[in-house]
């Protein structure tokens, strides 16, 4: 069985600093992690993912997300936040046929 | 390409009532997954189909079923419904599930009054 937490359900940062959203899965076999964006009235829309290989993961707009074993996390960041960054976030885990999404996390960008 | 095609965009039912989604996935994609979305369940996944099949299915009454059909194309179908049915229901494609990700559609927006 697989499962995903998302620690704080609100960010908030200024324009220009480092974003960090962290996620923590618990999956029975070996994971594939993503990151998902959604805007709002939208869907969600494949940020980055990880399946073997590098840990170190870039997605599209400039983030990555780092996966590490030993802590069972994959938390997604990004140097500097930008306004157009505002949105929610959902990290999800894959097993079996299945896909489960966190709760998700809404980042609030200040100008 | 052509992205995932949800209709209708949005939805107004009576309680008691039956309702049909549907969803075009994107060409070659053989995996469709249904989910509901809530401000307070989040993303809650329904089922997910693949060639024809339903391979999975999450935690939810009978009252919801779904159905893929040859070229892809996926319907979700919700009898007798509810207020709390009312929700986004986000439809996405894979080219198979594993480490593909999904495209997700716009999704429908259902109210139930």
């Amino acid at each position: 069985a697989q499962s995903v937490t998302q620690l704080g359900s609100h960010v908030s940062v200024s324009e220009g600093a480092l974003v960090l959203l962290r996620c923590n899965y618990s999956s029975s076999v070996p994971p594939y992690l993503f990151w998902y964006v959604q805007y709002p009235n939208q869907g969600l829309q494949l940020l980055l993912k990880y399946t073997t290989g590098a840990t170190l993961v870039k997605g599209i707009n400039g983030f990555e997300a780092e996966f590490k074993k030993s802590e069972t996390s994959f938390h997604l960041t990004k140097p500097s936040a930008h306004m157009s960054d505002a949105a929610e976030y959902f990290c999800a885990v894959t097993g079996g046929f299945k896909t489960i999404f966190g709760a998700g996390t809404r980042l609030f960008v200040k100008a | 390409k052509a992205g995932v095609t949800q209709t209708p965009r949005y939805l107004i039912k009576t309680r008691g009532q039956q309702v049909t989604l549907s969803c075009s996935p994107i060409s070659g994609h053989r995996s469709v997954s249904w989910y509901q979305q809530t401000p307070g369940q989040g993303l809650q996944f329904l089922f997910e189909y693949f060639s024809e099949t339903q391979r999975n299915k999450g935690n939810f009454p009978g009252r919801f079923s779904g159905r893929q059909f040859s070229n892809s194309r996926s319907e979700m179908n919700v009898s007798t419904l509810e207020l709390g049915d009312s929700a986004l229901y986000l439809c996405a494609s894979s080219l198979a599930q594993g480490g593909y990700g999904y495209t997700f559609g716009s999704g429908t927006r259902l109210t139930v009054v």
